[in-house]
């Protein structure tokens, strides 16, 4: 199946920097791709959509100005935790969109793991 | 308002057994629907999907079956494997609605095989 990587795969950081994460689709090129954010125990949650090119939609309480995502190519899409805080500590997960054949599938990264101090 | 539902947190199964783990809904927009496996730490691996047009869809041990009129949908692994042992996320899609292919996530089921 297709692959999706991300970048990296844990990150500790201090209380008020800021955090990027990657996430690249290897062998396929993805118009369009989601970053989630998964709490323990919990569901995923859908953060944002992010369309090649275009501006991300942010789901309702997701702050825009403080998970900046950015999709440049079309098998690269990055989400910028800005002025991360201890509570931004979370399991965040991207997928990327593989049309093939008429079938829609999301496959997913392995996640990174924010610790935020 | 749960529009996925995965009503069994957790279930236990021997080994060599079949597994059955059940998925209602609520949404008559979703058309295309989605069995993803997860495993602690790690992003979640797509297993098997459906479409609303069919009603059973099969890939080596892993069958889904939906039935429409109820709402529901469930995935069949025969025979279980101690590897199957996992997290089996349902999800749910409005696609050929005209959404953007968002997935919409049950809860999650906790799969256990006993050697």
């Amino acid at each position: 199946g297709a692959v999706v990587s991300q970048h990296p795969s844990w990150v500790i950081c201090k209380s008020g920097t800021s955090v990027k994460i990657e996430c690249r689709s290897l062998d396929f090129q993805a118009t369009t791709m989601f970053w989630y954010r998964q709490f323990p125990k919990q569901s995923l949650m859908l953060m944002a959509t992010s369309n090649e090119g275009s501006k991300a939609t942010y789901e309702q309480g997701v702050e825009k100005d403080k998970f900046l995502i950015n999709h440049a190519s079309l098998t690269l899409s990055t989400l910028t935790v800005t002025s991360a805080h201890p509570e931004d500590s979370s399991f965040y997960i991207c997928s990327a969109r593989d049309m093939v054949a008429g079938l829609d599938t999301q496959y997913f990264g392995p996640g990174t793991r924010l610790t935020v101090l | 308002d749960q529009q996925v539902k995965q009503n069994s947190p957790s279930l236990s199964v021997q080994e060599g057994r079949i597994s059955i783990l059940n998925c209602d809904y609520t949404n008559s927009m979703f058309d295309y629907f989605l069995w993803y496996k997860k495993y602690p730490a790690e992003g979640p691996t797509f297993l098997i999907s459906i479409s609303s047009i069919k009603d059973k869809n099969e890939d080596g041990r892993f069958t889904v079956f939906l039935n429409k009129s109820a709402k529901h949908l469930s995935l069949h692994i025969v025979p279980s494997q101690p590897g199957d042992s996992a997290v089996y996320f349902c999800a749910a899609s409005a696609h050929y609605g005209g959404s953007q292919g968002n997935l919409i996530f049950g809860k999650g089921t906790k799969l256990s095989v006993k050697p």
